[in-house]
């Protein structure tokens, strides 16, 4: 079964960099269509952010965009998430997500990972 | 963008109702359209695809349907088990959205 594991900073000063890396097993990052980054804000909804494919095709959403860039890692089998000038709002539990080849984001999640923005 | 919108944001019933949730998307999205199933301190799993279409290992009390832009989530016979936060998911085209979810709790 293919498993996400995303590890980074948990601690993010304002104005600073957010980066974390999602490692994938039980699949090639190649295989698959394309790979995807959603953030959780504690107690509130869901964010999708943006998402990769393996040729290093991305989508972002637009009010990230001009903060947020997407690689990924063919050799390593990640992909990795940078969110640069980060503000408290950035705070959440972010996940990697693989794409189904049908469209829809596939279990099983990452189980996340939860990032402060503070000083 | 597409805009997600849910309702109700939050719902008590019985056990053994039957509940109705229902997500409305401001474009044509063509079935595009997923439920995803939050318990509290867990990750989201998906329940539907392609608007009707339940995933593997989905209990048969879940069920979804479309009607052009205007998607329901019906749990028949709800259980307890069932208490989580439930959302739609546009996959329509990038960027995919979420609607704000709905909060199912128990009477």
């Amino acid at each position: 079964q293919v498993q996400l594991q995303e590890s980074g900073p948990g601690l993010v000063r304002p104005s600073g960099t957010l980066s974390l890396t999602c490692a994938v097993s039980g699949a090639s990052i190649s295989d698959s269509n394309w790979w995807t980054w959603v953030r959780q804000p504690p107690g509130k909804g869901l964010e999708w952010i943006g998402e990769i494919y393996h040729n290093g095709n991305t989508n972002y959403s637009p009010s990230l965009k001009s903060r947020v860039r997407i690689s990924v890692d063919e050799s390593k089998n990640q992909f990795s998430l940078n969110l640069t000038s980060a503000i408290a709002a950035d705070t959440a539990v972010y996940h990697c997500v693989r794409v189904d080849s049908r469209g829809f984001l596939a279990d099983p999640w990452g189980p996340g990972t939860l990032v402060i923005v503070s000083s | 963008d597409i805009q997600l919108t849910q309702s109700p944001s939050f719902l008590s019933a019985s056990i053994g109702d039957t509940v109705t949730i229902t997500c409305r998307a401001n474009q044509d999205i063509r079935n595009y359209l997923a439920w995803f199933q939050q318990k509290p301190g867990k990750v989201p799993q998906l329940l539907i695809y392609a608007a009707v279409t339940l995933q593997a290992g989905v209990p048969s009390r879940f069920s979804g349907s479309a009607s052009g832009s205007d998607f329901t989530l019906t749990i028949s016979s709800l259980q307890p088990e069932d208490v989580a936060t439930y959302f739609c998911q546009n996959y329509d085209s990038a960027p995919q959205t979420f609607g704000p979810g709905t909060k199912v709790d128990i009477k």
